[in-house]
């Protein structure tokens, strides 16, 4: 059974730097890309951007280029999504998840973790 | 990259349809054959209803339905059932760069 289990809750001050995490089972971890996905409080989702751990290869939404930095650890499965100086305005729940439906590694958002949220509030 | 366009809000009474639309544009709905659809309950991840348009993850009931036409693909759900209220969201691959876009969301009511 796929699986991605995210890290808690956070919070944070303006300025303060996070890194929150997405531990993946049930899937060859690295053949699959993981995206990150931000959902503001009483907002959609947005996509921010991909990773695929099997060389590392990421893409980053124009919106959230430079803003944040996702990677990964292959030996732990765990993909990581970080800032160095956080905002008020990056309070939001985050996403992570696995492309593609079944063995398939090309496909959509399909496994979903079950969301981190971070406040960030001084 | 823009987000894809859809109805703030549908509503429906038990055992009727009601269809969703998602309008994007030829960089992303148009060119692709990779429009997804998921439900999100308050509180809850989302989750994947529709794939390529118009497949079912294994699980999803055939109420669930999706079809493309140019850039506007649609979510058709029959037979309204009260757990099916809820936020629908679709999303879009918009090419190797832009990679996905999502709509802006939908709040279904089953009244």
């Amino acid at each position: 059974e796929v699986q991605l289990v995210q890290s808690g809750a956070e919070v944070k001050k303006p300025g303060e730097s996070l890194k929150i995490s997405c531990k993946a089972s049930g899937y060859s971890f690295t053949n699959y890309w993981i995206v990150w996905v931000r959902q503001m409080p009483g907002k959609g989702l947005e996509y921010m951007g991909v990773f695929y751990p099997g060389d590392s290869d990421t893409r980053y939404s124009p919106s959230f280029q430079g803003q944040v930095t996702i990677s990964a650890d292959k030996s732990i499965r765990t993909a990581y999504l970080q800032w160095s100086s956080l905002k008020a305005s990056d309070t939001a729940m985050y996403y992570c998840a696995r492309l593609g439906v079944g063995e398939t590694a090309a496909g959509p958002p399909s496994y979903w973790g079950q969301g981190t949220l971070v406040t960030v509030s001084s | 990259q823009s987000a894809l366009t859809q109805p703030r809000s549908v509503s429906g009474s038990p055992g009727q349809s009601v269809t969703i639309s998602c309008t994007g544009s030829s960089s992303d709905v148009g060119s692709y054959n990779y429009v997804s659809w998921y439900q999100q309950h308050p509180g809850k991840a989302p989750k994947l209803t529709i794939f390529d348009v118009s497949k079912r993850p294994s699980g999803v009931p055939d109420r669930f339905s999706g079809s493309k036409s140019g850039n506007t693909a649609s979510l058709s759900i029959s037979g309204l059932q009260t757990e099916d209220e809820a936020d629908y969201y679709c999303c879009s691959y918009a090419g190797t760069y832009a990679s996905w876009v999502f709509g802006g969301g939908t709040k279904l009511s089953v009244l």
